[in-house]
């Protein structure tokens, strides 16, 4: 039973380009949530969805935008790339179960 | 929002020895959880334990959810256990909600 997968696994950018990340959710769950973390602090929550529709927001820019396929994977894009976007990305996976799984992250650096 | 405190920031032990690691949060919630990330970014789930007491292994939870708090505790410390835990709560038991997470505790063990 394969897990949450993320794709790439690093990536370096310019400040102003665009960048898509991609997930994978565990086998059966229909819920991928995305998270950023910067270097020394907790992940904190972008945004989650379920059926295809964001569910839930955080406090992040409308820059940060994403999308949910009818299999479930989804895309994470970021436009207009700021220093400040430097960060760890995380997606995680459920399925109306309080626990969520975590893939190993893309290391977005941008320069 | 939900704002979750852990202690101690940073905790350096031998091999062999135990240790307690603490997380408070400021709200009730339905949802909690330890995370365990190692070297390489990866979020590994410890427990889900919105209140009681677990036991895996060497590490055991307790969350008192009348007080707010909880305990992980790891005994008899091996150098695999190093890295950083982190508690994540949620207001949901569904797995459609989103996690708000400590800054964490960086564990690390010497031989």
């Amino acid at each position: 039973d394969a897990g949450v997968t993320q794709s790439p696994t690093h990536l370096i950018k310019t400040r102003g380009q665009q960048v898509t990340l991609r997930c994978s959710p565990k086998s059966g769950h229909d819920t991928v949530s995305w998270y950023q973390q910067a270097l020394g602090q907790g992940p904190q929550f972008i945004f989650q969805y379920y059926e295809e529709e964001e569910r839930q927001r955080g406090n992040f820019p409308d820059r940060f935008s994403g999308h949910q396929f009818p299999n479930y994977s989804s895309e994470l894009n970021v436009n207009a790339l700021l220093l400040g976007d430097s960060a760890l990305y995380l997606c995680a996976s459920s399925r109306r179960d309080p626990t969520q799984y975590f893939g190993p992250g893309t290391r977005l650096t941008v320069l | 929002g939900i704002q979750v405190e852990q202690s101690p920031p940073d905790l350096i032990l031998q091999e062999g020895a135990n240790s307690t690691l603490r997380c408070n949060f400021s709200d009730s919630v339905n949802n909690l959880q330890w995370f365990h990330q190692n070297p390489w970014g990866q979020l590994i789930n410890l427990f889900y334990i919105p209140s009681g007491t677990k036991q895996n292994g060497r590490l055991s939870a307790t969350t008192v959810a009348t007080e707010r708090y909880s305990l992980l505790y790891i005994s008899s410390s091996q150098t695999t256990d190093s890295g950083v835990y982190f508690c994540a709560v949620g207001k949901s038991n569904f797995g459609n909600e989103k996690l708000t997470f400590g800054t964490g505790t960086r564990l690390t063990i010497i031989p």
